[in-house]
């Protein structure tokens, strides 16, 4: 009965490949994140979808393109990776439209490695 | 810049302690705050948040913050920490009004001594 699941749970790659990281939530939220804890636990936001539909893009690079096949799945495509992409990705997800007031539930991370 | 301060990157104590776990922060105005619990291999949990009202404010597992706007703080205790508390806790700030985006700090690892 996991709230926010994610797969895989480590992923060790090479640089230059295409990676995927999975997330699902059963808690019948609308909105889903992305976030990036890098080496130094520091956490920062990346992306954010209400109902497939994006409404919060970071600086991110372009490489990383987030798909939402529906409101319950956010998934994080990852091409051409770098060295500087390893870290812990976080999903979370909320009821509401990213506002204030509405608590984030987190999955366990993905700790993305590459070499 | 915005950003969250966690001074202390480690505490230990022994189980049965006090526990305070520090927070300040950096924002142009009064921000909403927040404190998260990872547990090892879990993701991040709410323990509390503060949005207005009483400065002291009561969160989950018996934990509690208090902020001081003069202080810019947001300070976290425990009366008496449990060896199931060894975490890490990142404090985490937010804007009041727009987007829903957390400016987190970079986490205290605590380690509780049986």
């Amino acid at each position: 009965d996991t709230a926010v699941s994610q797969t895989p749970k480590y992923l060790v790659t090479q640089m230059g490949n295409d990676k995927s990281i999975k997330c699902e939530q059963n808690l019948g939220h609308d909105t889903m994140y992305w976030y990036k804890q890098d080496s130094k636990k520091f956490l920062k936001i990346m992306f954010s979808y209400n109902n497939k539909e994006l409404i919060i893009n970071e600086t991110v690079p372009n490489r990383f393109s987030p798909k939402s096949p529906d409101k319950a799945h956010l998934n994080l495509h990852i091409n051409s990776l770098e060295l500087g992409d390893s870290a812990v990705y976080f999903c979370a997800s909320s009821q509401g439209l990213a506002t204030i007031t509405d608590t984030q539930y987190f999955g366990p991370g993905t700790r993305l490695t590459v070499l | 810049a915005q950003s969250v301060t966690q001074p202390d990157i480690h505490i230990t104590v022994s189980e049965g302690a006090s526990l305070e776990l520090r927070c300040n922060y950096s924002y142009g105005a009064t921000p909403y705050l927040f404190w998260y619990v990872q547990s090892p291999g879990q993701g991040l949990q709410l323990l509390l948040k503060y949005f207005s009202g009483d400065t002291l404010v009561q969160g989950i597992k018996g934990f509690e913050a208090e902020f001081k706007r003069s202080q810019s703080s947001f300070n976290l205790r425990k009366p008496s920490v449990h060896w199931s508390d060894a975490a890490e806790y990142f404090c985490a700030v937010a804007p009041t009004s727009g987007t829903y985006k957390y400016i987190f700090g970079t986490g205290t690892r605590l380690k509780v001594l049986a």
